[in-house]
């Protein structure tokens, strides 16, 4: 079993729909990423997240640390937020793990 | 200016050869990564490089050796080439090895290995 698992793994919506993806982790960590992997291929930050919530634009990430838990939400979603987004912890040496990926896509 | 970049972008090969890709980082950074990315999008860390000095080494076959002359640039040659090899690899940084800072990528070389 994969040390971080994320869900759903894949997730069609509509143009303005609210949006949440879903990652547990089994050990035990000072930071969580949540990361953008654009259609090209380009791979993205865009949280990093060690309690609590935070806020960028229409994304919010939150992070449970008791329960092992974080999501990512997309508000009035876009087409262009069409991409595959991926929940990473830091372990020893800021080394990243990764979960599978959650491939969104965004219709109009 | 591009931050973190790998090359070649494109890699085709045949099977037996020796390959390298090289990723240079103008961030300033102390720490570059390798990472691989598999036919099914899984991304797995290869290896770290902390001020030239090997910090992460994961169960990587022999064939691979990165190498760093400098702490802004990370090099991974591949020797033997196999089938297996194909997959997306990215070339990563961040100012040090704390758990959490931020990694910034570089857009990914694709190797196809025939």
């Amino acid at each position: 079993k994969n040390e971080v698992e994320q869900s759903p793994q894949n997730l069609t919506a509509q143009e303005g729909e609210f949006i949440t993806i879903n990652c547990s982790y089994s050990v035990g960590i000072s930071a969580l990423h949540w990361l953008q992997q654009h259609p090209g291929g380009g791979i993205v930050s865009l949280f990093m997240l060690s309690s609590g919530k935070k806020k960028h634009g229409r994304l919010i990430a939150t992070i449970n640390i008791q329960e092992k838990h974080s999501s990512l939400h997309i508000t009035a979603s876009h087409p262009r937020d069409s991409a595959v987004y991926i929940c990473a912890v830091s372990e020893y040496g800021n080394k990243l793990v990764f979960g599978a990926g959650t491939i969104l896509r965004v219709k109009s | 200016d591009t931050a973190v970049s790998q090359t070649p972008k494109y890699l085709v090969t045949q099977m037996g050869n020796d390959k390298s890709i090289k990723c240079e980082q103008n961030l300033g950074h102390d720490t570059m990564y390798w990472y691989k990315q598999d036919s099914k999008k899984f991304l797995k860390i290869m290896f770290s490089y902390n001020n030239k000095e090997l910090i992460i080494n994961e169960t990587v076959p022999n064939r691979f050796s990165p190498k760093s002359p400098d702490k802004a640039h990370l090099n991974l040659h591949i020797n033997s080439l196999e089938l297996g090899d194909s997959a997306v690899y990215f070339c990563a940084s961040s100012q040090g090895t704390v758990e959490g800072e931020t990694q910034y990528f570089g857009p990914g070389t694709r190797l196809l290995v025939l």
